[in-house]
C-alpha cells in the first residue's frame, strides 16, 4: 500500500464553484500533513499546513480526519488561477520525512 | 524569502556520461535534498543530508551519489547515466525534517 495515495482527478470545474478532494495516509503514527500546490512544469510550494482543529486560509480549507486517516482540501470561490495539481504531503513516523502523493490535477474552466 | 536554485532547468546527455546536479540555498537551511518526479508516481526520495558531508540513502539511490561539501551546496551525481533516470529532478531544503520544503525549479533530465 502506498504511504499516500490521492485521487488524479482531472477535477473539471467552473469558476465560482467549489471542489473538494481527500487524500488518505497509511501509517497512524503521522504528525505533520500539507498541501502543496505545483503548477504545469513548475516546483511545488507549501499550500497550507494542515492541524488536528483543521485550517482556513482565505478560499481554501483544510481538514484532518485521524480516525478514517485522511486529509482533505476544499477550494470555495474557484478561480482559474487555482488550476494546478494538488500535492498531499505526509510525514513518515518511522523517519520523519516527507512523504509526497502523486497529486489531484483540478482545473477550472472559464 | 528561501532561495533554491538548481544549475539547470533543463538537461540532455547521452549513455554512460556522468551528470553533475548542483543545488544552492540561502537560507542556512541544515536539511537538503533530491527527488525525482514521475507522471503517476509522485515525489520519491533520492537521497537526504542532514548536515555537512553528512548523508542519508533515501527510497530510491541506486544509480546515484551525492556531495555535501559546504552547507548551502548539495550535489546529485550520476556516475553513469541511462535512459531510465530520464526526469524531472527536484532539489529541497528545510529547517527541521519534518518542516516545510522549500523547492528548487527542478532539472528536466533526458538521457537518450
Amino acid at each position: 500500500r502506498k504511504e499516500v495515495e490521492q485521487d488524479p482527478g482531472p477535477f473539471n470545474v467552473p469558476e465560482g464553484a467549489t471542489v473538494a478532494f481527500n487524500c488518505t495516509y497509511s501509517n497512524s503514527a503521522s504528525q505533520s500533513f500539507f498541501w502543496y500546490r505545483q503548477d504545469c512544469r513548475k516546483e511545488p510550494k507549501l499550500l497550507m499546513s494542515v492541524y488536528s482543529s483543521g485550517n482556513e486560509d482565505g478560499r481554501f480549507t483544510a481538514q484532518l480526519n485521524r480516525a478514517s486517516q485522511y486529509i482533505s482540501l476544499l477550494i470555495r470561490d474557484s478561480k482559474l488561477s487555482d488550476s494546478a495539481t494538488y500535492l498531499c504531503v505526509v510525514n513518515r513516523a518511522n523517519d520523519y520525512k516527507l512523504s509526497f502523493g502523486a497529486g489531484t490535477t483540478v482545473t477550472v474552466r472559464a | 524569502d528561501v532561495k533554491v536554485t538548481q544549475s539547470s532547468r533543463y538537461l540532455v546527455k547521452r549513455t554512460g556520461e556522468k551528470v553533475f546536479l548542483e543545488c544552492v540555498q540561502d537560507m542556512d537551511h541544515e536539511n537538503m535534498f533530491w527527488y525525482r518526479q514521475d507522471p503517476g508516481l509522485g515525489l520519491r526520495l533520492i537521497y537526504f543530508s542532514y548536515d555537512v558531508k553528512m548523508k542519508e540513502k533515501g527510497d530510491i539511490p541506486e544509480g546515484y551519489s551525492v556531495s555535501r561539501e559546504k552547507k548551502e551546496r548539495f550535489s546529485l551525481i550520476l556516475e553513469s547515466a541511462s535512459t531510465n533516470q530520464t526526469s524531472m529532478y527536484l532539489c529541497a531544503s528545510s529547517y527541521q525534517v519534518t518542516d516545510t520544503q522549500y523547492f528548487g525549479p527542478g532539472t528536466r533530465l533526458t538521457v537518450l
